[in-house]
């Protein structure tokens, strides 16, 4: 079975320009999240959907920042403008619905994206 | 404030020992504790996972303590190898599935 699979796997970018990442859940996986990193600073969430519905956003930075899921398979994070201060690791995971033990979420290799 | 603690200073312990990693949270109530490690330049991977009304969990080499009343959580490694060397990382869930996670603690085992 596919992991989390994350693209692309490093973005150079300058200052204003838009980047898209995306991600592709283990396949059939309901709940998919976004999940950022900064220098020196703990992963930090952004975002879940359930399905194609964004279940919590409350860990986006600002409007900035723009997820989608579309059909509820893989998901697009967009960053437009992009500022120096969002440099750093984004990290997609997933885990099945339901309840108990599908709290586990298996996590992407992540997207290095630095912002110049 | 909400706040995980875990220590940022990297553990070195020789193989064959247990090593044991701690997490202390304030100012949470987590319905869930879970540990996951992480190798350099890759994702954090699942190892465990424990329910507030749980005191202990084990999976092969690895024991997890919670206790809710000192807010802490212990993360036993016993026999440790070399190739348990990484990151270990604390994540607290309210409920919600969004995980908040601790800075973690790097565990270099020495042979």
């Amino acid at each position: 079975e596919a992991g989390v699979t994350q693209f692309p796997s490093h973005s150079v970018i300058e200052k204003g320009q838009t980047v898209t990442l995306r991600c592709d859940p283990i396949s059939g996986h309901d709940n998919l999240y976004w999940y950022r990193r900064v220098m020196g600073k703990e992963i930090k969430f952004l975002l879940h959907f359930v399905k194609e519905s964004k279940q919590d956003e409350s860990g986006m930075p600002n409007n900035r920042f723009l997820a989608e899921r579309t059909g509820g398979t893989y998901s697009t994070l967009k960053v437009q403008p992009a500022e120096l201060e969002d440099s750093g690791v984004y990290f997609c995971a997933s885990s099945p619905a339901g309840v108990g033990s599908h709290y586990e979420q298996y996590f992407g290799p992540g997207t290095r994206l630095t912002v110049t | 404030s909400q706040k995980i603690e875990q220590n940022s200073e990297a553990l070195n312990i020789q193989e064959g020992k247990t090593a044991t990693l701690t997490c202390n949270y304030t100012n949470y109530s987590p319905a869930y504790l879970q540990w996951y490690r992480q190798d350099p330049g890759r994702g954090p991977v699942f190892l465990l996972l424990i329910r507030e009304n749980e005191k202990e969990k084990r999976k092969e080499r690895l024991k997890v303590t919670f206790d809710t009343t000192l807010k802490q959580s212990l993360f036993h490694i016993t026999a440790s190898q070399p190739a348990d060397s990484a990151t270990y990382l604390c994540a607290l869930d309210t409920g919600r599935r969004a995980l908040t996670f601790g800075s973690g603690t790097r565990l270099q085992v020495q042979p």
